[in-house]
């Protein structure tokens, strides 16, 4: 089975800019979240889609947005990039909405930097 | 959420037994307690959970209190492969997040 990719690895972007990041969900799973991972602490919990529509949002501004495609893919949008929004941004897939006997799949990150 | 508690790094000697303690005092009833680890430059990585019976896999065991107010991560022989961040996390399946701690930073000597 294929686990949980995402693209690109690394991105450089400006202040003000807008970014799209993407995610392939593990193969059988139908639920992506997405995940803010600043240098230093752990991982921060953005939002959540089930059924390519938004089950669950963490502390984040609505400049950060999402899609969930019918083939279980995502994509993290952000506009109007700030400094602090330089991170690891994680996603995981799972095979339930939030069940709690369930676990998640993470892929290794994109590593964006705002300058 | 309720609030995990862990040490904030551990140090082991490769091959020996390591035990790493979380501290979950406010957990409800239908919380499950879920580890994950993080290798550096690699997203979390899931290891175990268990909701009140201990649990076995490939990779460790989870041993949970009789109250289940704490728990402890047994790796039963530590590699310099399992060098990591370890968190602690409590999964009530309807808040459809992971909230996750600062972790527990285990080091690996050789």
């Amino acid at each position: 089975e294929t686990g949980v990719t995402q693209s690109p690895t690394h991105l450089i972007k400006t202040r003000g800019q807008q970014v799209t990041l993407r995610c392939s969900s593990q193969s059988g799973h139908n639920t992506v979240s997405w995940y803010q991972q600043a240098l230093g602490q752990g991982p921060q919990f953005i939002f959540q889609y089930y059924r390519e529509e938004e089950n669950g949002r963490g502390n984040f501004p609505p400049r950060f947005s999402g899609l969930q495609f019918p083939n279980y893919s995502s994509e993290l949008n952000v506009n109007a990039l700030e400094l602090d929004d330089s991170a690891l941004y994680l996603c995981a897939s799972s095979h339930v909405a939030g069940q709690g006997n369930y676990g998640y799949t993470f892929g290794s990150g994109t590593r964006l930097t705002v300058v | 959420d309720a609030k995990t508690t862990q040490p904030n790094s551990m140090e082991s000697n490769e091959e020996e037994p390591v035990h790493l303690p979380c501290n979950h005092s406010t957990i409800s009833g239908t919380d499950y307690i879920h580890w994950y680890r993080q290798l550096p430059s690699q997203g979390p990585e899931y290891v175990i959970h268990g909701l009140t019976s201990n649990v076995n896999n490939r990779m460790a065991s989870l041993a949970i209190a009789e109250d289940r107010k704490s728990s402890t991560l047994i790796l039963h022989r530590a590699t310099l492969r399992d060098a990591a961040v370890y968190y602690c996390i409590l999964d009530s399946g309807s808040a459809r997040q992971l909230t996750f701690g600062s972790g527990t930073q285990l080091t690996v000597l050789p």
